[in-house]
């Protein structure tokens, strides 16, 4: 157990829906990042919140958005959903300037049909 | 070229072996280099993380680095069943800086 825990753990959704998915960092961690995993590949960063700012992007559209709150939680918002958001989104902590590594959540699964 | 690559597997080792698993990186201004273990339907689990040269031992596990080669390895001695996942290799930049993965290595170790 990782102490970071995510909401909800399957979600089904159709095209064209908007998602927000949760994430409650690991106690003591400030730094939160979201990937998107599809099946059979790695996890892909989506982005990272430092101090309830952004703080990196990876190649993603602004259709995806976040948000980080005072206690180091976060969101995960996904517009207008398309077939290929299909995947495993996971959270992941760690401490900034640690390098000690980031942990994830248990990660939700996103279907869209 | 992927900026972290993977044999992708499956790796298969019979039950009490040691087991190999490698990766190269592109990016040579990496500085932290991780293994993750992912069973199949599960969130990747950290097992391993190294930032010099050289080996890393914990366990039944050791990590080795070669920033020159731009290759990072695990190895897993006395494979376990249990052991059989998918595992992942992690760069990134700077400490707590975004992740890049590999596609993993898939591992069965046999009874």
């Amino acid at each position: 157990e990782t102490g970071v825990t995510q909401s909800p753990t399957h979600l089904i959704k159709t095209r064209g829906q908007q998602v927000t998915l949760r994430c409650s960092s690991q106690s003591g961690h400030n730094t939160v990042s979201w990937y998107q995993q599809a099946l059979g590949q790695g996890p892909q960063f989506i982005f990272q919140y430092y101090r309830e700012e952004e703080n990196g992007r990876g190649n993603f559209p602004p259709r995806f958005s976040g948000l980080q709150f005072p206690n180091y939680s976060s969101e995960l918002n996904v517009n207008a959903l398309e077939l290929d958001d299909s995947a495993l989104y996971l959270c992941a902590s760690s401490l900034t300037n640690s390098g000690g590594g980031a942990f994830f959540g248990q990660g939700t699964r996103l279907t869209v049909v | 070229q992927k900026e972290v690559e993977q044999n992708s597997g499956p790796l298969s080792v019979p039950e009490g072996a040691i087991a190999s698993l490698n990766c190269t990186y592109s990016d040579r201004g990496s500085q932290s280099f991780f293994w993750y273990r992912q069973y199949s339907g599960k969130s990747p689990e950290l097992i391993m993380s190294i930032y010099s040269n050289g080996d890393k031992e914990d366990g039944r596990f050791t990590a080795q680095l070669n920033k020159a080669s731009q290759y990072v390895s695990l190895l897993i001695r006395d494979s376990q069943p249990s052991d059989s996942a998918t595992y992942l290799c992690a760069v990134s930049g700077a400490p707590a800086s975004k992740l890049t993965f590999g596609t993993g290595t898939r591992l069965q170790v046999t009874l």
